[in-house]
Parts: structure tokens; sequence; C-alpha cells
């Protein structure tokens, strides 16, 4: 495996439902990214992790939990969520030396909350 | 207030031609500039990037043209392919905030044959 996994790929849940987006790197970052995708408007950056410390959180509802065990790992837990909830989440990573802005983006889950 | 904006939503282009795709940003904080390319399912892919002490620069095909100035940053595709048919996102970064990248709402590329 190489490169940024996340799973699933998409989800349906109801609202009161409680379910975890889950995203993995291979790439020996230690910064990793929650951004969130809804049509027509730009990617919203959501959480940034960094050495696993949370460094940003973009005044995202508290309905929206992340958690970073370790560098490769990012988790996204959801629940009691709302249908304008309904996006696509991607993950990133990127280096934390310096050397580049470029950020390295999984596949996404589409979530659909019912 | 947006402050990275693609004012195309959309962009047809015939195979062979240049594709030409616009990005404009309000920030002038900003130094650091990216490309990314996002195919339907997949996450984006980092494409190219450009820094402020910088007014181009060359990949391959892909070309990035930036004009501090005038806020202005391009992307040119010469020639253009029907693999290129995605949509294609301007992004932004400034100094001290590296891991922190604002992100334009993307213009739809179709390379017609």
């Amino acid at each position: 495996e190489t490169g940024v996994t996340q799973t699933p790929r998409h989800l349906v849940m109801g609202m009161t439902n409680k379910k975890s987006l889950k995203c993995e790197q291979h790439l020996g970052h230690n910064a990793m990214y929650w951004y969130k995708q809804s049509a027509k408007k730009p990617l919203e950056l959501m959480f940034v992790y960094s050495l696993e410390e949370r460094v940003e959180n973009n005044s995202v509802p508290s309905r929206f939990s992340p958690e970073c065990p370790n560098s490769s790992h990012l988790f996204l837990h959801l629940h009691t969520l709302q249908p304008e909830d309904s996006a696509l989440y991607l993950c990133a990573s990127s280096p934390r030396d310096g050397s580049s802005y470029e950020q390295y983006f999984g596949p996404g889950t589409r979530l659909t909350v019912t | 207030d947006q402050q990275v904006k693609q004012n195309s939503p959309s962009l047809s282009v015939q195979e062979g031609r240049i594709s030409i795709l616009n990005c404009d940003y309000t920030n002038s904080m900003f130094d650091y500039f990216l490309w990314y390319k996002k195919y339907p399912a997949e996450g984006p892919t980092f494409l190219i990037s450009i820094s402020s002490i910088k007014d181009k620069n060359e990949d391959g095909r892909f070309t990035v043209f930036l004009n501090k100035s005038a806020k202005h940053l391009s992307l040119h595709i010469v020639p253009s392919q029907p693999g290129d048919s995605a949509v294609y996102f301007c992004a932004a970064g400034g100094t001290g905030t590296a891991s922190k990248l604002t992100f334009g709402t993307g213009t739809r590329l179709q390379v017609t044959l």
C-alpha cells in the first residue's frame, strides 16, 4: 500500500449514528489534515495535526472529533451529524521539515447523512 | 471572503491546443502557489507549484505563470490531451503557515477530440 489511503470510500449514516473515518499515510510524513469538500465550494480545511499534535481547528462543530494516534494514522469520529454535513471528506499529509508546501491527498470518503 | 478565486467553473479545449486555467488571489501574504488536478472518485493530485520569487515554472507540458503585482497565476497545458480532462484546483500558502493551504473552487477542463 502506498500514498494516502482512506476508508471507507462511501458511508451513509443516519443523524443519530456514530461512525469513524480512517486515514493512513505511507509517505513518512509527519503532518496530516482533514478537509471537507462540498459541491461548488473550495476545499475547507478542518483540522491539522503536526507530529500528532493538533495545531489547527478551523471552527469545526464538535460533532466532528479528530484523533491522531501516531504520525501515520488519522481518524475523524462522527456523531449526531446533520444532512448539511454530507460531503467528500479528504485526508492529506505533508512533510513538516519546511521543505515544501505540497500536500498529498487520499481518495476521500463520500459521506451521506440521511 | 474567498482569498483564492477561480472564476471559470469550466473550460473546453480541443486536443492539441493550449489550455489556460486562471486563478486570482487577494492575500498578499501568500508566497507559494500550487495546482492540483482531480479526477472523479479520486483525491486531488499535486501537479506543479511556484514560489513567489519566480514568475514561471515549467514541468513538461505544464507551465505555471505568476504575476505578483496582479495577484494572478495561470496554468498552461500544451498540448492538451484527453487525459487532462479533470478538475483543476489552485491553492496558495504563506510564510509561517506552511501547513495551511487555501484552495479555489476549481475549474473543470474538458479536452475534446
